[in-house]
């Protein structure tokens, strides 16, 4: 069975503080391992895929990684308004499978 | 492009009634999810339409839940003798084949949030 865990499961910050936000997984074969940011009463908003070990992608002040057991999306000087819940997400290799199975996420929040 | 569309946004429905949700995707995306998320979880799986065939169902989907994607466009999901464990934000996202890579990304819509009194 597919497993998603993310921690810390809540991340308070300063303006400025860099961090990183941890997903480990278990799946067999892994498709594609996803990011998304959820604000609170919306729906999930994508961020990035990865598909391999070794892969990394950046958008503006985020930056996500891929292990072969983990993923980490790295914050850079984070703004108020990165404030959000943040998903990691996992879909497997098997054929005809395209379900997600997703972590609880981190909730960041960013104070001025 | 508008963005995957859900209707109702909001629901409050009797313990026992049915209740209907429908998802609009992203216009040309060939491939619908519906998913569940209760307070504090990640989204959970329910089932994924390719076109108009239901091609994976979760576990989750009990006999009191059934969905539909009748011309491969719209889907609506229903909820029979709804309980209150069923209250939570019922999510659609929708993704395309047509670029042709490992996987194709989901985008959610807003959402609708049923609660059971």
């Amino acid at each position: 069975e597919d497993q998603v865990t993310q921690s810390p499961e809540a991340l308070r910050l300063q303006e400025g503080e860099s961090s990183s936000l941890n997903c480990s997984y278990t799946v067999s074969g892994l498709r594609g391992l996803f990011w998304y940011r959820q604000d609170p009463g919306k729906g999930p908003e994508f961020l990035f895929t990865l598909y391999s070990a070794g892969e990394e992608k950046e958008k503006e002040r985020l930056k996500a990684t891929l292990t072969k057991k983990e993923s980490f999306l790295h914050i850079t000087a984070p703004k108020p308004e990165d404030s959000a819940t943040y998903l990691c997400a996992v879909q497997p290799m098997d054929t005809g499978r395209r379900a997600l199975t997703f972590g609880s996420g981190t909730r960041l929040q960013v104070q001025p | 492009d508008t963005g995957v569309s859900q209707n109702p946004r909001h629901k409050i429905t009797k313990r026992g009634q049915n209740v209907t949700f429908r998802c609009d995707p992203i216009s040309e995306h060939n491939r619908l999810y519906w998913y569940r998320q209760t307070l504090g979880q990640g989204p959970e799986f329910l089932t994924y339409f390719q076109n108009e065939a239901q091609l994976e169902k979760s576990r989750l989907l009990s006999d009191r839940f059934s969905a539909e994607r009748p011309k491969g466009s719209f889907s609506t999901l229903e909820i029979q003798r709804t309980e209150q464990g069923d209250s939570a934000m019922y999510l659609c996202a929708s993704s395309s084949t047509s670029g042709g890579g490992i996987s194709d990304t989901q985008y959610f819509g807003p959402g609708t949030r049923l609660t059971v009194l």
